[in-house]
């Protein structure tokens, strides 16, 4: 049972317009979301998180909005640039370790801007 | 500061052969974490250490184990390998504070077992 699901596995925009990438839900308990970034042959790395309070979070380029009604969410990139190319993954906390315990990890949706 | 390391990047294994996995971390963190990661997969977790001298099994950990050596170091091992072990293997650590489960991750391990 997938808890975080996203299902577009790729995404092509042109430098400087909007990505957007989607990400859905089924457990209402989640209390937050981070989204991740990973390059080829790195480590995923932090990108933007959201509290479940809240709908909007917002970080330079980077803004992610929060339908808590549609368990969704959703990672704004504006303007898209070249390097944003990547993987991006949706996360939420899992099941193991209590608050010392893992995250739980959609399948990614990989990222193109095109120059 | 190096962040999380993980050796070796790259390994390849036959069938029953057995090794270690090693990750190290500098940010004093008290959390680690070892997940891996299957083609058009999310990262899975295998194993987690909440503080130092404490283990526990995350969602696949079958054919693994693990130890802390200390606050720093967390390894990883195959005892017999299998063809379904082929995967990215991602340590990850974090501190005990903080709102959200903010975790930082290594490079990463690309294993093959043939």
């Amino acid at each position: 049972d997938q808890q975080v699901k996203q299902n577009s596995p790729s995404l092509s925009v042109q430098e400087g317009r909007i990505s957007i990438l989607n990400c859905d839900y089924t457990n209402s308990m989640f209390d937050y979301f981070l989204w991740y970034k990973k390059y080829p042959a790195e480590g995923p790395t932090f990108l933007i998180s959201i509290s479940s309070i809240k709908d909007k979070n917002e970080d330079g380029r980077f803004t992610v909005f929060l339908n808590k009604s549609a368990k969704h969410l959703s990672l704004h990139i504006v303007p898209s640039q070249p390097g944003d190319s990547a993987v991006y993954f949706c996360a939420a906390p899992g099941r193991y370790g209590g608050s010392q315990g893992n995250l739980i990890f959609g399948k990614g949706t990989k990222l193109s801007v095109k120059p | 500061n190096a962040g999380v390391t993980q050796t070796p990047k790259f390994q390849v294994l036959k069938t029953g052969q057995s090794m270690t996995l090693q990750c190290a971390q500098d940010m004093n963190h008290n959390s680690m974490y070892w997940y891996r990661q299957d083609p058009g997969m999310g990262l899975r977790l295998i194993y987690y250490s909440a503080s130092e001298g404490t283990t526990d099994k995350g969602e696949v950990p079958n054919g693994y184990n693990v130890s802390r050596l200390n606050k720093r170091e967390f390894s990883l091992r195959l005892e017999s390998a299998a063809p379904s072990q082929t995967s990215v293997y991602f340590c990850a650590s974090r501190d005990r504070g903080g709102v959200y489960n903010e975790q930082f991750f290594g490079p990463g391990t690309r294993l093959t077992v043939l």
